[in-house]
Protein backbone atom coordinates (compact mmCIF):
# COMPACT_ATOMS: atom_id res chain seq x y z
CA UNK A 1 0.00 0.00 0.00
CA UNK A 2 2.25 2.60 -1.26
CA UNK A 3 1.46 5.84 -0.15
CA UNK A 4 3.40 8.10 -3.13
CA UNK A 5 5.34 6.32 -5.74
CA UNK A 6 7.48 7.24 -8.64
CA UNK A 7 8.28 5.21 -11.95
CA UNK A 8 10.48 4.95 -13.00
CA UNK A 9 12.84 4.30 -10.21
CA UNK A 10 16.01 4.72 -12.74
CA UNK A 11 16.24 6.51 -15.79
CA UNK A 12 19.28 6.57 -18.24
CA UNK A 13 18.68 8.54 -21.06
CA UNK A 14 21.05 10.65 -23.73
CA UNK A 15 20.95 14.23 -24.23
CA UNK A 16 18.29 15.88 -26.17
CA UNK A 17 15.79 13.46 -25.55
CA UNK A 18 12.40 13.59 -24.19
CA UNK A 19 11.36 11.90 -21.04
CA UNK A 20 8.88 11.85 -18.42
CA UNK A 21 8.37 10.42 -14.65
CA UNK A 22 4.86 9.65 -13.18
CA UNK A 23 3.88 10.34 -9.76
CA UNK A 24 1.01 8.72 -8.09
CA UNK A 25 -0.27 9.14 -4.39
CA UNK A 26 -3.02 6.84 -3.06
CA UNK A 27 -3.79 9.53 0.12
CA UNK A 28 -6.42 11.27 -0.88
CA UNK A 29 -4.17 14.25 -0.33
CA UNK A 30 -4.84 17.54 -2.95
CA UNK A 31 -1.45 18.74 -3.51
CA UNK A 32 1.08 17.49 -4.72
CA UNK A 33 5.10 18.41 -5.56
CA UNK A 34 7.88 17.89 -7.37
CA UNK A 35 11.74 18.44 -6.02
CA UNK A 36 14.90 18.13 -7.31
CA UNK A 37 18.07 16.88 -5.55
CA UNK A 38 21.22 17.53 -7.01
CA UNK A 39 24.69 15.40 -6.41
CA UNK A 40 25.38 17.42 -3.23
CA UNK A 41 21.77 16.00 -1.96
CA UNK A 42 20.15 19.67 -1.76
CA UNK A 43 16.74 19.54 -2.26
CA UNK A 44 14.98 22.30 -3.49
CA UNK A 45 11.03 22.16 -5.29
CA UNK A 46 10.31 22.68 -8.50
CA UNK A 47 6.51 22.63 -8.71
CA UNK A 48 3.61 23.00 -6.66
CA UNK A 49 -0.28 21.83 -8.14
CA UNK A 50 -3.17 22.15 -5.62
CA UNK A 51 -6.41 20.72 -7.08
CA UNK A 52 -4.46 20.22 -10.32
CA UNK A 53 -3.40 23.80 -10.19
CA UNK A 54 -0.30 25.04 -10.83
CA UNK A 55 0.48 27.08 -7.28
CA UNK A 56 4.61 26.94 -7.26
CA UNK A 57 6.84 27.38 -10.09
CA UNK A 58 10.38 28.17 -9.24
CA UNK A 59 11.60 29.14 -11.70
CA UNK A 60 12.02 26.11 -13.22
CA UNK A 61 13.39 26.01 -17.18
CA UNK A 62 10.68 25.53 -19.32
CA UNK A 63 11.95 22.25 -20.44
CA UNK A 64 10.00 21.15 -17.66
CA UNK A 65 6.35 20.64 -18.01
CA UNK A 66 4.16 18.93 -15.27
CA UNK A 67 1.25 17.62 -16.16
CA UNK A 68 -1.49 16.31 -13.63
CA UNK A 69 -4.50 14.86 -15.08
CA UNK A 70 -6.02 14.37 -12.05
CA UNK A 71 -5.70 15.14 -7.99
CA UNK A 72 -4.00 11.53 -7.46
CA UNK A 73 -1.42 11.85 -10.04
CA UNK A 74 1.20 14.95 -11.30
CA UNK A 75 3.55 13.69 -13.71
CA UNK A 76 6.85 15.60 -15.01
CA UNK A 77 7.74 15.96 -18.96
CA UNK A 78 11.42 17.20 -19.39
CA UNK A 79 12.18 17.95 -22.91
CA UNK A 80 15.56 18.44 -24.63
CA UNK A 81 17.34 16.81 -22.01
CA UNK A 82 20.95 18.12 -20.80
CA UNK A 83 23.55 16.86 -18.45
CA UNK A 84 22.73 19.43 -16.19
CA UNK A 85 19.50 17.72 -15.33
CA UNK A 86 21.08 15.08 -14.23
CA UNK A 87 19.63 14.12 -10.43
CA UNK A 88 17.25 12.88 -8.14
CA UNK A 89 13.43 13.89 -8.59
CA UNK A 90 11.10 13.24 -6.06
CA UNK A 91 7.46 13.79 -5.77
CA UNK A 92 5.38 14.58 -2.65
CA UNK A 93 1.88 14.88 -1.29
CA UNK A 94 0.03 17.10 1.33
CA UNK A 95 -3.62 17.32 2.56
CA UNK A 96 -3.49 21.37 2.36
CA UNK A 97 -5.92 23.90 0.38
CA UNK A 98 -5.88 27.09 3.06
CA UNK A 99 -2.25 28.76 2.87
CA UNK A 100 -2.37 29.06 6.50
CA UNK A 101 -3.00 25.35 7.59
CA UNK A 102 -0.25 23.16 7.93
CA UNK A 103 0.22 19.29 7.06
CA UNK A 104 2.75 17.50 6.82
CA UNK A 105 4.78 16.46 3.23
CA UNK A 106 4.93 13.01 2.32
CA UNK A 107 7.54 11.95 -0.18
CA UNK A 108 7.82 9.15 -2.74
CA UNK A 109 11.10 7.25 -3.26
CA UNK A 110 12.66 9.71 -6.09
CA UNK A 111 13.52 8.79 -9.57
CA UNK A 112 17.60 8.79 -10.31
CA UNK A 113 17.59 10.52 -13.94
CA UNK A 114 21.30 10.07 -15.70
CA UNK A 115 21.56 12.03 -18.48
CA UNK A 116 25.04 10.87 -20.91
CA UNK B 1 13.61 36.21 2.36
CA UNK B 2 13.69 32.43 4.29
CA UNK B 3 16.73 30.33 4.42
CA UNK B 4 17.65 27.50 6.45
CA UNK B 5 21.18 26.60 7.50
CA UNK B 6 22.27 23.54 8.46
CA UNK B 7 25.61 23.63 9.99
CA UNK B 8 28.02 20.96 9.40
CA UNK B 9 27.61 18.47 6.21
CA UNK B 10 28.88 15.90 8.47
CA UNK B 11 28.59 14.63 11.57
CA UNK B 12 29.99 11.49 13.17
CA UNK B 13 29.36 10.08 16.36
CA UNK B 14 30.10 7.04 17.84
CA UNK B 15 27.35 4.34 18.98
CA UNK B 16 25.29 5.02 22.32
CA UNK B 17 26.81 8.84 22.24
CA UNK B 18 24.52 12.11 21.91
CA UNK B 19 23.33 13.20 18.57
CA UNK B 20 23.42 16.95 18.39
CA UNK B 21 21.96 18.27 14.40
CA UNK B 22 22.29 21.80 13.93
CA UNK B 23 19.66 23.98 12.25
CA UNK B 24 19.01 27.69 11.99
CA UNK B 25 16.44 29.86 10.11
CA UNK B 26 16.23 33.17 9.17
CA UNK B 27 12.66 33.95 8.52
CA UNK B 28 10.69 37.72 10.70
CA UNK B 29 8.01 35.21 11.45
CA UNK B 30 8.81 31.71 12.82
CA UNK B 31 7.78 29.79 10.14
CA UNK B 32 6.51 26.07 10.49
CA UNK B 33 9.94 23.34 10.76
CA UNK B 34 10.39 20.09 10.23
CA UNK B 35 13.21 17.29 10.76
CA UNK B 36 13.07 14.59 7.49
CA UNK B 37 15.35 11.75 7.58
CA UNK B 38 16.93 10.13 4.43
CA UNK B 39 18.06 7.07 4.25
CA UNK B 40 20.38 5.69 1.33
CA UNK B 41 18.25 4.89 -1.72
CA UNK B 42 15.16 6.01 -0.07
CA UNK B 43 12.78 9.29 0.10
CA UNK B 44 12.24 11.49 2.70
CA UNK B 45 10.92 10.79 5.86
CA UNK B 46 9.32 12.82 8.35
CA UNK B 47 10.72 12.97 11.44
CA UNK B 48 9.06 15.28 13.54
CA UNK B 49 7.55 18.94 13.22
CA UNK B 50 6.82 22.32 15.34
CA UNK B 51 3.80 24.67 14.30
CA UNK B 52 2.71 26.05 17.17
CA UNK B 53 2.38 24.84 21.42
CA UNK B 54 5.04 23.18 22.76
CA UNK B 55 8.40 24.10 21.65
CA UNK B 56 9.96 21.15 22.70
CA UNK B 57 8.77 18.28 20.28
CA UNK B 58 9.36 14.32 19.65
CA UNK B 59 9.21 12.77 16.87
CA UNK B 60 10.07 8.81 15.57
CA UNK B 61 12.71 6.82 16.70
CA UNK B 62 13.80 8.23 20.19
CA UNK B 63 14.36 11.95 18.42
CA UNK B 64 13.32 15.45 19.45
CA UNK B 65 14.07 18.84 18.64
CA UNK B 66 13.45 22.57 20.52
CA UNK B 67 12.28 25.40 19.00
CA UNK B 68 14.37 28.48 20.34
CA UNK B 69 12.45 31.56 18.39
CA UNK B 70 15.32 33.90 20.14
CA UNK B 71 18.22 31.54 18.05
CA UNK B 72 16.19 31.14 15.03
CA UNK B 73 17.12 27.57 16.01
CA UNK B 74 15.81 24.11 15.58
CA UNK B 75 18.08 21.52 16.85
CA UNK B 76 17.91 17.69 16.82
CA UNK B 77 18.86 15.55 19.28
CA UNK B 78 19.50 12.09 20.13
CA UNK B 79 20.31 10.82 23.42
CA UNK B 80 22.28 7.68 22.44
CA UNK B 81 23.14 6.99 18.64
CA UNK B 82 22.03 4.19 16.76
CA UNK B 83 23.97 2.55 13.85
CA UNK B 84 20.65 2.37 11.85
CA UNK B 85 20.60 6.36 12.73
CA UNK B 86 23.27 6.83 9.75
CA UNK B 87 21.43 8.82 7.01
CA UNK B 88 20.91 12.03 5.97
CA UNK B 89 18.79 14.31 7.44
CA UNK B 90 17.35 17.59 6.58
CA UNK B 91 16.11 20.54 8.22
CA UNK B 92 13.12 22.47 6.49
CA UNK B 93 10.77 25.43 7.59
CA UNK B 94 7.43 26.22 5.37
CA UNK B 95 7.07 29.88 5.62
CA UNK B 96 3.99 31.21 7.47
CA UNK B 97 0.89 31.93 5.15
CA UNK B 98 1.92 29.45 3.02
CA UNK B 99 0.99 26.62 4.90
CA UNK B 100 1.98 22.89 3.19
CA UNK B 101 2.48 25.00 -0.14
CA UNK B 102 6.37 25.48 0.49
CA UNK B 103 8.99 23.78 2.20
CA UNK B 104 12.45 25.34 2.18
CA UNK B 105 15.23 22.47 3.06
CA UNK B 106 18.47 23.07 4.44
CA UNK B 107 21.34 21.60 2.54
CA UNK B 108 21.42 18.36 4.55
CA UNK B 109 23.45 16.51 7.49
CA UNK B 110 24.82 13.29 6.93
CA UNK B 111 25.23 11.37 10.44
CA UNK B 112 27.49 8.84 10.52
CA UNK B 113 27.25 6.20 13.54
CA UNK B 114 30.84 4.65 14.57
CA UNK B 115 30.52 1.26 16.27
Amino acid sequence: DTAVSQTPKYLVTQMGNDKSIKCEQNLGHDTMYWYKQDSKKFLKIMFSYNNKELIINETVPNRFSPKSPDKAHLNLHINSLELGDSAVYFCASSQGTSGNLYNEQFFGPGTRLTVL
Amino acid sequence: AQSVTQLGSHVSVSEGALVLLRCNYSSSVPPYLFWYVQYPNQGLQLLLKYTTGATLVKGINGFEAEFKKSETSFHLTKPSAHMSDAAEYFCAVSPPGWGTYKYIFGTGTRLKVLA
